[in-house]
């Protein structure tokens, strides 16, 4: 498996706190992405990363920021959490914008 | 990019191969076909990709019709850990730009009997 770790694995939080989360590579991929993952919407695209501070906006990046200020992480913050944003997030890593994308294990967060 | 259609379902029994056939009719000529799955409350999981030859790797097999219109993943040995929902994908394959996200769809669910 590809080496990315996520953080937290879960979390609850309230509306309106701010909510980072974390995404760890140890395979030195210069492309990185966060998906949420939602029923009936599939995955869809957050932001995604193509190279230490490039970043662009994916598909649903209202409400979204991130910072990639090393090669390894990648990092996702809420800046002000509402519960449409409670989600599972996905983290993925390829080494080539037409190479494989792999996923890691998702952070499943909770807005009340 | 090129949309795919996929059954919602289909079993196979554990041992036998599973054939998981996808449509891809109006797929371009830069376009690859992935395939991913979903094992439950898991990160989706990359199988295999193609853009016109027949693929094999360790996983599974990729078969893709002359026509590029439709292909078929075939898991040659079907075990209870391989039940998840497997996704086609097609995407193009980008010259320039940094963007190139997978798009996923509903999938088709596999259920692996004993």
């Amino acid at each position: 498996d590809a080496g990315i770790t996520q953080s937290p694995r879960h979390k609850v939080t309230e509306t309106g706190t701010p909510v980072t989360l974390r995404c760890h590579q140890t395979e030195n991929h210069r492309y990185m992405y966060w998906y949420r993952q939602d029923p009936g919407h599939g995955l869809r695209l957050i932001h995604y990363s193509y190279g230490v501070k490039d970043t662009d906006k994916g598909e649903v990046s209202d409400g979204y920021s991130v910072s990639r200020s090393k090669t390894e992480d990648f990092l996702l913050t809420l800046e002000s959490a509402t519960s449409s944003q409670t989600s599972v997030y996905f983290c993925a890593i390829s080494d080539g914008r037409n190479q494989p994308q792999h996923f890691g294990d998702g952070t499943r967060l909770s807005i009340l | 990019d090129a949309k795919t259609t996929q059954p919602p379902s289909m079993d196979c029994a554990e041992g036998r191969a599973a054939n998981l056939p996808c449509n891809h009719s109006t797929i371009s000529g830069n376009e690859y076909v992935y395939w991913y799955r979903q094992i439950h409350s898991q990160g989706p999981q990359y199988i295999i990709h193609g853009l016109k030859n027949n693929e094999t790797n360790e996983m599974a097999s990729l078969i893709i019709t002359e026509d590029r219109k439709s292909s078929t993943l075939i898991l040659p040995h079907a075990t209870l850990r391989d039940t998840a929902v497997y996704y086609c994908i097609v995407r193009v394959a980008l010259q320039t730009g940094a963007n190139s996200k997978l798009t996923f769809g509903k999938g088709i669910t596999l259920s692996v009997r004993p």
